[in-house]
């Protein structure tokens, strides 16, 4: 199965500052990359799938980038309510895999 | 307005058996492809499960194949999933989700329901 590698496992960044998430694959996945917002006590929430596309309703401070191997998640500039746990998700081949998450954290 | 509804959880002993259950409305539930996700307490994601929108594709994590089985009623536009010799590794909350078209990623999702396996 197809491992996801997330970095770094916690960002500590205030509202304002930009945060940059990466996800890392153990084998191309193309461009099969969604990314998951998750709130405490929360469903996750999708984000971007197909590396690039953002979701019905997902703000244009949300972007990704990346294909192959290495993933980016991008937030321009954090809102107080983006403070939140991330991960990623391949959905190139079976059986589907999370990365283990990043936490974005208030510094 | 899309709604999935899990049912079913509970606390069950290891070996135990469990069918979960998740309710949809609000789409055609019969088009999309759906799926079970399962975050043990304090952890993250793991997909366990994935059914093609007719039932005839399924697809199963390696820690889960051989002892769940993921089905759908079309007609009742629910989604199951069958638990047999459930261990306490498989303690979590399990999320129902529907794909976004295809076989994309979830883009809706249930609360979850609690699955416990201990004695």
């Amino acid at each position: 199965e197809i491992v996801l590698t997330q970095s770094p496992a916690t960002l500590s960044l205030s509202p304002g500052e930009r945060a940059t998430l990466s996800c890392r694959a153990s084998q191309s996945v193309s461009g099969y990359l969604a990314w998951y917002q998750q709130k405490p006590g929360q469903a996750p929430r999708l984000l971007m799938y197909d590396a690039s596309n953002r979701a019905t309703g997902i703000p244009a401070r949300f972007s990704g980038s990346g294909s192959g191997t290495d993933f980016t998640l991008t937030i321009s500039t954090l809102d107080p309510e983006d403070f939140a746990v991330y991960y990623c998700q391949q959905h190139s081949s079976w059986p589907w895999t999370f990365g283990q998450g990043t936490k974005v954290e208030i510094k | 307005e899309v709604q999935l509804l899990e049912s079913g959880g509970g606390l069950v002993q290891p070996g135990g058996s469990l069918r979960l259950s998740c309710a949809a409305s609000g789409f055609t539930f019969s088009r999309n492809a759906m799926a079970w996700v399962r975050q043990a307490p304090g952890k993250g994601l793991e997909w366990v499960s994935g059914i093609s929108a007719g039932g005839s594709n399924t697809y199963y994590a390696d820690s889960v194949k051989g002892r769940f089985t993921i089905s759908r009623d079309n007609s009742k536009n629910t989604l199951y999933l069958q638990m047999n010799s459930l261990r306490a590794e498989d303690t979590a909350v399990y999320y129902c989700a529907k794909a976004l078209s295809g076989w994309q990623p979830m883009d809706y999702w249930g609360q979850g329901t609690l699955v416990t396996v201990s004695s």
